[in-house]
């Protein structure tokens, strides 16, 4: 079983819609949330950072973390084209790139 | 600034062949890093760098080598390609805070390598 899990997709949606992406994961030492996206033939950016549990909101982001249910999420409201790429979760025991893992990524594309 | 670069953008060799992958960034990154990413599977860490002289393994290092005699390039190294290779690579850089840990990184466009 992999430490994280991630739905591939792909997902397609129309402009404006509210999209969901969703990870879960197995490790409970886990604390450190986050959501990168990569555009097509680009290096990963990161989207949004959450420490524990909760919610937090970046403009039309929102990156909810349930630590009991070891699930996160990434809410993307009023979804628009440039939206459009990968989406990846990555999380750590500690605020430490040496031992982030990351899932698979889903693939989102908004159209227009 | 340009960030992290790498070159080359495409590589095609056959197995067991070496060569080397070159990322570079301007930014006066302490810690520097390098991923590979394969579909299905996720960015997946082979070496990183907390400083010049100085790197230690990832999750996945066998088959790479990495060096570090400056602050602004990392290097990785295939000593023998195998079509397990083939994948994406990305390196990415990081400020080392005197807090402790590591802050956000910046990744490079990547470098796709396919063995033949």
């Amino acid at each position: 079983q992999k430490e994280v899990e991630q739905d591939p997709g792909p997902l397609s949606v129309p402009e404006g819609a509210i999209v969901s992406l969703n990870c879960t994961y197995s490790n409970s030492a886990f604390q450190y949330f986050m959501w990168y996206r990569q555009y097509s033939r680009k290096g990963p950016e990161l989207l949004m950072y959450t420490y524990s549990s909760g919610n937090k909101e970046d403009g039309r982001f929102t990156a909810q973390v349930d630590k009991s249910s070891k699930y996160i999420s990434l809410f993307i409201r009023d979804s628009q084209p440039s939206d459009s790429a990968t989406y990846l979760c990555a999380m750590s025991e500690s605020y430490n790139n040496n031992d982030m893992r990351f899932g698979a990524g889903t693939r989102l594309t908004v159209k227009p | 600034n340009a960030g992290v670069t790498q070159t080359p953008k495409f590589q095609v060799l056959k197995t067991g062949q070496s060569m080397t992958l070159q990322c570079a960034q301007d930014m006066n990154h302490e810690y520097m890093s390098w991923y590979r990413q394969d579909p299905g599977m996720g960015l997946r860490l082979i070496h990183y760098s907390v400083g010049a002289g100085i790197t230690d393994q990832g999750e996945v290092p066998n088959g790479y080598n990495v060096s570090r005699s400056t602050t602004e390039d990392f290097p990785l190294r295939l000593l023998s390609a195998a079509p397990s290779q083939t994948s994406v690579y990305f390196c990415a850089s990081s400020y080392l805070p005197a807090s402790g840990g590591t802050d956000t990184q910046y990744f490079g466009p990547g470098t796709r390598l396919t063995v033949l």
